[in-house]
């Protein structure tokens, strides 16, 4: 069965560093999405994007992160400088269609990636 | 702001009873809702969903219930088994934002054997 893949799964960082996240989504899906839990939580979205274009990054902290994603398959979503606050887990999810009325347009998640800034 | 909630944040179930996670949300433009499993050191997994045209949909052992009035949705698990147990997330989404999901902040079921 076709899973989204994240990596690195872990990652421990001191703040002020960079980090960097990667995604594959499934074959073929032209959403991809960008999420970020923090513990106790549920996710909220950072940053979405139609195969290589963001929809919607109205909620991604555009001073310290960034997304791409320069081909339309992969991407990165990259934090710099880290900040204790980033501490979460880092969940990349991808979906086949926008969603139109009365389709399904379900997203489906990789494991994620749990950052910890010390 | 939190526009979809699950005040529960967890709940403790016998096997082979009912389980009954809630949800409540209060943008009244949400026209889709979802709920998904996740299990620890996992990405959410997707469980099942409802429209806003419907009021029930129900898959298997697992039914979601939707009351527009109350902006209320809930999903049981009928009957509840140990493999149940695992965090709940409610989601809603709008038709005009694309496949955008607001989550709610999860409930963790355990089923007890």
């Amino acid at each position: 069965e076709a899973e989204v893949a994240q990596s690195p799964r872990y990652k421990i960082t001191e703040k002020s560093q960079a980090v960097a996240f990667w995604c594959d989504p499934i074959s073929g899906h032209a959403t991809l999405y960008w999420y970020r839990q923090i513990l106790g939580q549920g996710p909220e979205l950072l940053v979405q994007f139609q195969d290589e274009s963001v929809v919607d990054d109205s909620q991604l902290p555009k001073d310290r992160f960034s997304a791409e994603r320069l081909k339309g398959v992969d991407s990165t979503l990259k934090i710099q400088p880290a900040e204790l606050g980033d501490s979460a887990m880092y969940l990349c999810a991808s979906s086949s269609q926008i969603r139109t009325s009365g389709g399904a347009g379900s997203q489906y998640f990789g494991p994620g990636t749990r950052l910890l800034v010390l | 702001d939190q526009q979809v909630k699950q005040n529960s944040p967890s709940l403790s179930v016998q096997e082979g009873r009912i389980s009954i996670l809630n949800c409540d949300y209060t943008n009244s433009m949400f026209d889709y809702f979802l709920w998904y499993k996740k299990y620890p050191a996992e990405g959410p997994t997707f469980l099942i969903s409802i429209s806003s045209i419907k009021d029930k949909n129900e898959d298997g052992r697992f039914t979601v219930f939707l009351n527009k009035s109350a902006k209320h949705l809930s999903l049981h698990i009928v009957p509840s088994q140990p493999g149940d147990s695992a965090v709940y997330f409610c989601a809603a989404s709008r038709n005009n934002a694309g496949n955008m999901l607001t989550f709610g902040g999860g409930t963790r079921l355990m089923v007890k054997p």
